[in-house]
Parts: structure tokens; sequence; C-alpha cells
């Protein structure tokens, strides 16, 4: 099945700075790789996702970069704000059902 | 509010009692999913519906586990004889199906965190 690593598990920043989280995966069949924001004591807010034939997306601070050949993606934050500080999580998914998500990022923007 | 809403929120209990939850989806969201979140990790599959066909189960879904989806709208999870490794959040999500796309995006709900003591 699919594997899917993230790094780094935690990650600080000042208020303004960018930050950059890095997820690989394992099956070259997967198509689809959604990010999402998780809160204490909530569930996965999906913040943005990009799909296997395009190779970057962005909506206002906050980008994802895919490389298919390297089976590679990567979330990009600018312009880092307090509230941003939060686990983030990559996943991946190859077809209509499971998503298989990373460890986890632990973001936290220092005021 | 239409979100996806699970039920309850927390639930503690002792080792060896049964539990349920219960999962609503978003409106008219034909796939269902389960998952199950331990602490400091990602959502692990358990399982999936398409209306009220249970279409996967994971390898994690021992046979202590039932989940349900009978009329293909709101879902229940059943643990039968709980073990305190079933202390977990236990995560629904519902998509849309997709047309001629092989992926759609999932929408969580809030969990629920189960403490077996």
């Amino acid at each position: 099945g699919e594997n899917v690593e993230q790094h780094p598990s935690t990650l600080s920043v000042q208020e303004g700075d960018s930050a950059v989280i890095k997820c690989t995966y394992s099956d070259s069949a997967s198509n689809y790789f959604p990010w999402y924001k998780q809160e204490l004591g909530k569930g996965p807010q999906l913040i943005i996702d990009i799909r296997s034939n395009v190779g970057e997306k962005k909506d206002q601070r906050i980008a994802v970069t895919l490389n298919k050949t390297a089976k590679h993606f990567s979330l990009h934050i600018t312009e880092t704000q307090p509230e941003d500080s939060a686990v983030y999580f990559c996943a991946a998914s190859g077809n209509f059902n499971k998503f298989y998500f990373g460890s986890g990022t632990k973001l936290n923007v220092k005021p | 509010d239409t979100g996806v809403s699970q039920n309850p929120r927390h639930k503690i209990t002792k080792r060896g009692q049964n539990v349920t939850f219960r999962c609503d989806p978003i409106s008219e969201h034909n796939r269902l999913y389960w998952y199950r979140q331990t602490l400091g990790q990602g959502p692990e599959f358990l399982t999936y519906f398409q209306n009220e066909a249970q279409l996967e189960k994971s390898r994690l879904l021992s046979d202590r586990f039932s989940a349900e989806r009978p009329k293909g709208s709101f879902s229940t999870l059943e643990i039968q004889r709980t073990e305190q490794g079933d202390s977990a959040m236990y995560l629904c999500a519902s998509s849309p199906l997709a047309g001629r796309t092989s992926y759609n995006e999932q929408f969580f709900g809030p969990g629920t965190r189960l403490t077996v003591l």
C-alpha cells in the first residue's frame, strides 16, 4: 500500500516568515494530494489540494507544489501569522476511497 | 451548519463495555469514511461506504468493530468489548461521488474522542 512520510515533525517560525512542509509518497498510482490543518480538539480541515495533472497551486498565502517524478509534494505558507499555528497533515490518494496521511507537522508561529 | 457532525464528542468507558458513535455526513454526500487517529499521528483509514454499501474495510478493523450505514445517510461505528488500545479519536468524513474523476475531497467532522479506562 501507499506510504506517506512527512517532514519536519515540528517547525517553529517567526511571524511573517515562510514555512515549508514536505511529504513523499511511494505509490505512483496516487493522483490526489490534499493538505489538512488540525487545531487542538478539532477535526482536520482541508486547506488546499493538488491533483496530479498540475505541478503547482496557490491560494492567497498558501501554495502546494507536486513533483510526480520524485514523488514528493510540499506545502508553502508565506507571511505566517500566529493563527497559522496548528498541526498540518499531508495525504495521498490513488482512487475513490481512502486517504493515506503523513504523521503531521506541528507549526508554531511566534509573534 | 451543514458540515459533518459526530456524536458524542467525548466518550469515557470502562474496558469490556460496548460503545457506539454516530456520524451525520454532509447532505447528499454519497461516500462516508471512518478513520482513527491516535495522539501525535495522522488519521488511519478504517472503512468506507458508498451509499449504504460498505466497500472496504482496513485490517485495523478487527471483528470487535462494526460499522453500518443503513439508509445511506448517517453511519454508526460500534466497538464491542472495548480495550485500552481502542482509546483514540474516531473521525468521520464524507465526500460527494465524483463524476469521471478518480479522486474527491473529503470533509471531516470534529471527531469522537474515546477513552477506555
